[in-house]
């Protein structure tokens, strides 16, 4: 059972190019979301997914796009990457028909942006 | 504005017991979740509270007021596994998850 997959594990990356973060799921749940984690803060919500089709901003959405065309895949998009957006990159799901509400979390991208 | 608060750093010797507090201000409230997150790897679901009270599950206990915007998580019989960060978060009103910066523990032999 994978869970969920995110890709790349890491990356360095040059201010101002574009980039993709792959994250794919295998659990059928209804919801995905993006969160980055820098040192010293909590988790920060970027953006997020209820259901296929639909998408919503978070807390920092700015210089970030996602799509959600299909229940497995999540992608994040940094159109152009600024030094700001170094950080470590979490995708996540939960199902909501589950009491919790848990996440279940990939194992995270960590982006350097120069 | 929304806060949640729990120590930085906390240090504890193997078999002993440690508890790691959390205060919250939020906009409304639909539950308190704790989860672990050992470095370089992904957070993991520990437990979730939503009424007052005790939760137990095995070493680890999570204890919340709702009342008093207050939560613990209670860790016994520590084992050097246990080092990790620990992250409390609040489901606010709007059902979005508001995230402390964790706390660090250390257990030493």
């Amino acid at each position: 059972i994978a869970g969920i997959t995110q890709a790349p594990t890491s990356q360095i990356l040059a201010a101002g190019r574009r980039m993709t973060l792959r994250c794919t799921q295998d659990m059928r749940h209804n919801a995905m979301y993006w969160y980055r984690q820098d040192l010293g803060l909590g988790l920060r919500l970027i953006h997020y997914s209820n259901t296929a089709g639909t998408t919503g901003k978070g807390e920092v959405p700015d210089g970030y796009s996602v799509s959600r065309a299909n229940t497995d895949d999540f992608p994040l998009t940094l159109a152009s990457a600024v030094p700001s957006q170094t950080s470590v990159y979490f995708c996540a799901s939960s199902d909501h028909d589950r009491e919790s509400g848990e996440l279940f979390f990939g194992e995270g991208s960590r982006l350097t942006v120069l | 504005g929304q806060n949640i608060d729990q120590p930085t750093e906390m240090t504890a010797t193997e078999g002993a017991i440690v508890q790691i507090n959390c205060t919250y201000q939020t906009s409304g409230f639909n539950g308190l979740f704790w989860y672990q997150q050992h470095a370089g790897e992904a957070p993991t679901f520990l437990s979730y509270n939503v009424l007052d009270g005790l939760e137990e599950k095995g070493r680890f206990s999570s204890f919340l007021s709702r009342s008093k915007g207050y939560s613990y998580l209670l860790l016994k019989e520590l084992q050097m596994k246990d080092s990790a960060s620990y992250l409390c978060a609040v489901m606010d009103s709007n059902y979005q998850l508001i995230w402390g910066a964790g706390t660090k523990l250390i257990i030493k032999p």
